[in-house]
């Protein structure tokens, strides 16, 4: 079975500091795809990264950051120096089959105050 | 401008009624999605479409149907039987590189 685990409900943290949103999955699939998803206050989740379970190189995207680590099944997300605007939901998310279906963690609400 | 059209943003119904969510969408994917989301909760899988006049049931599926005439359209009724419908609803289709496009969402209340 496959499943997504999101063990932070609620994060919050003053605008400038880094913060780390954790995401562990199961799957006993060898091929298989994790994603990260922003779900700002509009509701529309917003596509943030796909990462294919061969690839293990971690990536860069601006202010944001991802690790991902096979030997212990964990796909954790970065934010550096944080911003207002980065208050959301993040969903962390697997998909196996050929992306038939997509398994989502319960998401981690992200407060960025001022 | 290409993506996912739902409608409506909100709506609210009476106990015992249906009610018809639409999800259209003008990217020429495929395969299309429906997940409910309640607070606090992750997305859960309602139906999902992987081409015209076909469909398949997800987690969530009792006292809901869908319908897939067209690849463009792909409406979500939720129907009585359906015990506690007060949700937002998240449509979704599927791109060439596997992530998932969705619409802004239908908040649904129930009476």
């Amino acid at each position: 079975a496959q499943k997504v685990t999101q063990a932070q409900t609620e994060i919050s943290v003053v605008e400038k500091e880094d913060v780390t949103l954790d995401c562990v999955y199961e799957t006993r699939d060898t091929t298989y795809y994790l994603f990260w998803y922003k779900q700002p206050p509009s509701g529309e989740l917003v596509f943030l990264i796909r990462r294919n379970s061969f690839d293990e190189q971690n990536e860069i995207s601006g202010r944001y950051s991802w690790n991902f680590q096979k030997s212990t099944s964990s796909f954790n997300f970065t934010i550096t120096a944080s911003q207002v605007v980065d208050s959301a939901v993040y969903f962390c998310a697997l998909s196996v089959y050929n992306f038939n279906k997509f398994y989502f963690g319960s998401g981690t609400k992200l407060n960025v105050k001022p | 401008d290409g993506g996912i059209t739902q409608s409506p943003k909100y709506l609210f119904r009476k106990e015992g009624q249906n009610v018809t969510l639409s999800c259209e969408q003008n990217l020429n994917h495929d395969a299309m999605y429906w997940y409910r989301q309640d607070p606090g909760q992750g997305l859960r899988l309602i139906y999902y479409s992987q081409i015209v006049n076909d469909f398949q049931k997800g987690d969530i599926a009792e006292g809901y149907s869908v319908s897939r005439e067209k690849k463009e359209s792909f409406p979500l009724t939720v129907t009585s039987a359906q015990k506690n419908p007060t949700a937002f609803y998240l449509c979704a289709s599927i791109g060439i590189t596997g992530e998932l496009f969705f619409g802004e969402g239908s908040r649904l209340t129930v009476l």
